[in-house]
C-alpha cells in the first residue's frame, strides 16, 4: 500500500526556519516525481515545488513564491523527501501535502494527509 | 503563469442529480488537466488525469470532456460521497496551477 506520512509542521515566528519531511513506504520513491502542494486557510491550492524522478536526476522546480527561500531534497536510503523553508512569512501559513507524481502522467496520484505549519509572531 | 477558472464556485444538488463543473485555463494546455476531490477534512484525492483518464478506483459516475482550454466534470449521478470540494490543476508548464475549487453540497 502507497502511503505518505508528513511531519514536521508547527508554528514558526515570520523570518524564521522550519523543515518538513515526507516518508514514503509501499513503493520506491527515486520512481518518482516528489511535490509539495500547500492548502491555505481560505482553502485554496498551491504547487510549492517538485523534485523529479531519478532518470531525471532529481531535478527541482520551484513556485515563484518559494523560490529562493524553499528547497526540496530527498534522502533515497530512506525513502524520504523533505521540504526546507527558510525565511518564513506569514503568508507561508498552509496545511503542507507531500504527493507523488508519475513521470509522464498522473501528476498527484497519491497525498499525505499534510502537516501544518503557522507563521505568526 | 497559466490561469485556472471554475464555475460555479458552488452548487446545490440532491442525490442522483447530475452535476457539471466547468475549468477553464488561461491558455491551451492541450490535455495536461487534472481533477482532484477533497472530502472536508481531508487531502484532496486524485480522479482524472490526461483530462479523460480515470484514477484507478474512481467511480463510472464521473465523467469529463475538453481540451485545449475548456474542460468539464460531470457527475452523473450525485452520492452522498460525492459531496466534497473539486478542483482542476493545469500540469502543461511550471507552476502547475489549481483552480480555486468548486463545492458540491446538499441541497
Amino acid at each position: 500500500e502507497v502511503q505518505l506520512v508528513e511531519s514536521g509542521g508547527g508554528l514558526v515566528q515570520p523570518g524564521g526556519s522550519l523543515r518538513l519531511s515526507c516518508a514514503a513506504s509501499g513503493f520506491s520513491s527515486s520512481d518518482y516525481n516528489m511535490d509539495w502542494v500547500r492548502q491555505t486557510p481560505g482553502g485554496g491550492l498551491e504547487w510549492v515545488g517538485r523534485s523529479r524522478s531519478e532518470p531525471y536526476g532529481y531535478t527541482t522546480e520551484y513556485a515563484a513564491s518559494v523560490k529562493g527561500r524553499f528547497t526540496v531534497s530527498r534522502d533515497v536510503s530512506k525513502n524520504s523527501f523533505y521540504l526546507q523553508m527558510n525565511s518564513l512569512k506569514t503568508e507561508d501559513t498552509a496545511m503542507y501535502y507531500c504527493t507523488r507524481g508519475a513521470v509522464g502522467s498522473i501528476p498527484h496520484d497519491s497525498w499525505g494527509q499534510g502537516t501544518l505549519v503557522t507563521v505568526s509572531s | 503563469d497559466i490561469q485556472m477558472t471554475q464555475s460555479p464556485s458552488s452548487l446545490s444538488a440532491s442525490i442522483g442529480d447530475r452535476v457539471t463543473i466547468t475549468c477553464r485555463a488561461s491558455q491551451d494546455i492541450r490535455n495536461s488537466l487534472a481533477w482532484f476531490q477533497q472530502r472536508p477534512g481531508k487531502a484532496p484525492e486524485s480522479l482524472i488525469y490526461g483530462a479523460s483518464s480515470l484514477q484507478s478506483g474512481v467511480p463510472s459516475e464521473f465523467s469529463v470532456s475538453g481540451s485545449g482550454t475548456d474542460f468539464t466534470l460531470t457527475i452523473n449521478s450525485l452520492q452522498p460521497e460525492h459531496f466534497a470540494t473539486y478542483y482542476c490543476q493545469q500540469y502543461i508548464s511550471y507552476p502547475f496551477t489549481f483552480g480555486p475549487g468548486t463545492k458540491v453540497d446538499i441541497k
